[in-house]
């Protein structure tokens, strides 16, 4: 079973569009990030989320971790054909030893000129 | 510019032979660092903990005499894949996390650029 579910997991849209991209969880976590990644790189740190109901902006991106602290979503708007990427949540346990992250499963976003 | 060092970013071998892997943190010590691996459009597969000092932690199903960590300084974490086979062929990626912070939910981890193994 996925502790941290992410979706949309592949997702292709038009220059100028909006999206959202979604992690949901039944646990709790500490903190959450979001990454995005392009091929044959690795994963960037876009945000930190750690306070329960928590908005983070960053240019076009919203970021936003649940109340609870166990969903956090992602939102583009206009999305740019430099968005594309696979995007990629990944939460600390509550009690996480060590500093583990778990991740999601990913979202391939391809935006379209 | 990079915090996390990984080297080499690209490796071709033929079946059989081990291959090794590093990484390195800039400018920060990392007790802990975190070995994953990644298939094409996938999300990152824990594979186990490199531990600074002391033995490796390794998840479930990851064989540990296949790949061998070595954690022998503050800044450096080696994998070395053992004997590899084709099957082998992925996208290996280290992370470490700063330990700046009173907690460690408000630590950043940092990813290297990854390794593209390639196994013939």
């Amino acid at each position: 079973t996925q502790l941290l579910e992410q979706s949309p997991q592949f997702l292709s849209i038009q220059e100028g569009e909006n999206l959202t991209v979604y992690c949901n969880s039944s646990s709790v976590f500490s903190s959450l990030q979001w990454y995005r990644q392009e091929p044959g790189e690795g994963p960037v740190l876009l945000v930190t989320v750690v306070t329960g109901g928590e908005v983070k902006k960053l240019k076009r991106l919203t970021f936003q971790f649940g109340d609870a602290r166990k969903d956090s979503s992602l939102h583009i708007t206009a999305a740019q054909p430099g968005d594309t990427g696979l995007y990629l949540c990944a939460g600390r346990r509550e009690r996480n030893q060590g500093g583990k992250l778990i991740f999601g499963q990913g979202t391939e976003l391809s935006v379209k000129p | 510019g990079a915090v996390v060092s990984q080297h080499p970013s690209r490796v071709i071998c033929k079946s059989g032979t081990s291959v090794k892997i590093e990484c390195r943190s800039l400018d920060f010590q990392a007790t802990t660092m975190f070995w994953y691996r990644q298939f094409p459009k996938q999300s990152l597969m824990l594979m186990a903990t490199s531990n600074e000092g002391s033995k490796a932690t390794y998840e479930q199903g990851v064989e540990k005499d296949k790949f061998l960590i070595n954690h022998a300084s503050l800044t450096l974490s080696t994998l070395t894949v053992t004997s590899a086979h084709p099957e082998d062929s992925s996208f290996y990626i280290c992370s470490a996390p700063t330990s700046g912070g009173r907690a460690w939910a408000k630590n950043i981890q940092y990813f290297g650029a990854g390794t593209r193994l390639s196994v013939l």
